[in-house]
């Protein structure tokens, strides 16, 4: 079992749809990253969270510590959102960091 | 500089060679980390250097990869006699401070081909 579990693993919508994307941890963790890999496999750090939500622009991310689970959220989705979401956890015991498999969004015009 | 860079941006090189790829982090980044990602499979924690302290190696999936890092400068990761399974994205990351407000940043990869 991993130790971080995304989904949907593939989501395609509307240009304008409200998307959403989850995340579950199973290891205690001193934060939360959300991840934007585009094609070509350049990666982007879009939050770092370790409790409640933060916001910047269309995007917003949530964390529910005692769950063990964060979402994403985009508003107003745009074909250059399509990208691959990624969700990756800090330990809390140690340096390691536990990635999901990420989430492939196609958004369409 | 601006970002984390890598080189080289892609590498491709006869099985049994060794090769070594290299990290720049941004200027005053203390925490930088390797990770390497497969096609079509998430990302892997390779190593992880904090300042001067020693580095956690935890991630390096056999002894043929090392990493150094001098400081709170460049890294490099060097595989040897590589093999075909160690055809991947490797990916150097590099944060300002340990733990904390401050999130990572991202080079854009080494793209290593082993033939």
């Amino acid at each position: 079992k991993n130790e971080v579990e995304q989904s949907p693993q593939n989501l395609t919508a509307q240009e304008g749809e409200f998307i959403t994307i989850n995340c579950s941890y199973s290891v205690g963790i001193s934060a939360l990253h959300w991840l934007q890999q585009h094609p070509g496999g350049g990666i982007v750090s879009l939050f770092m969270l370790s409790s409640g939500k933060k916001k910047h622009g269309r995007l917003i991310a949530t964390i529910n510590i005692q769950e063990k689970h964060s979402s994403l959220h985009i508003t107003a989705s745009h074909p250059r959102d399509s990208a691959v979401y990624i969700c990756a956890v800090r330990s809390n015991t140690g340096n390691q960091f536990y990635f999901g498999t990420g989430t492939s969004l196609t958004v369409i015009p | 500089g601006a970002g984390v860079s890598q080189s080289p941006s892609n590498k491709v090189t006869e099985k049994g060679k060794d090769v070594e790829l290299r990290c720049d982090p941004i200027s005053g980044h203390t925490a930088l980390y390797w990770y390497r990602q497969r096609l079509g499979q998430g990302l892997e924690f390779l190593i992880y250097f904090q300042g001067n302290s020693a580095p956690d190696k935890s991630g390096l999936p056999s002894d043929r990869f090392s990493a150094e890092r001098t400081g709170e400068s460049v890294s490099t990761l060097t595989i040897q006699r590589t093999q075909q399974e160690d055809s991947a994205v490797y990916l150097c990351a590099s944060s300002l401070r340990d733990r904390g407000i401050y999130g990572y940043t991202f080079g854009s990869g080494t793209r290593l081909t082993v033939v």
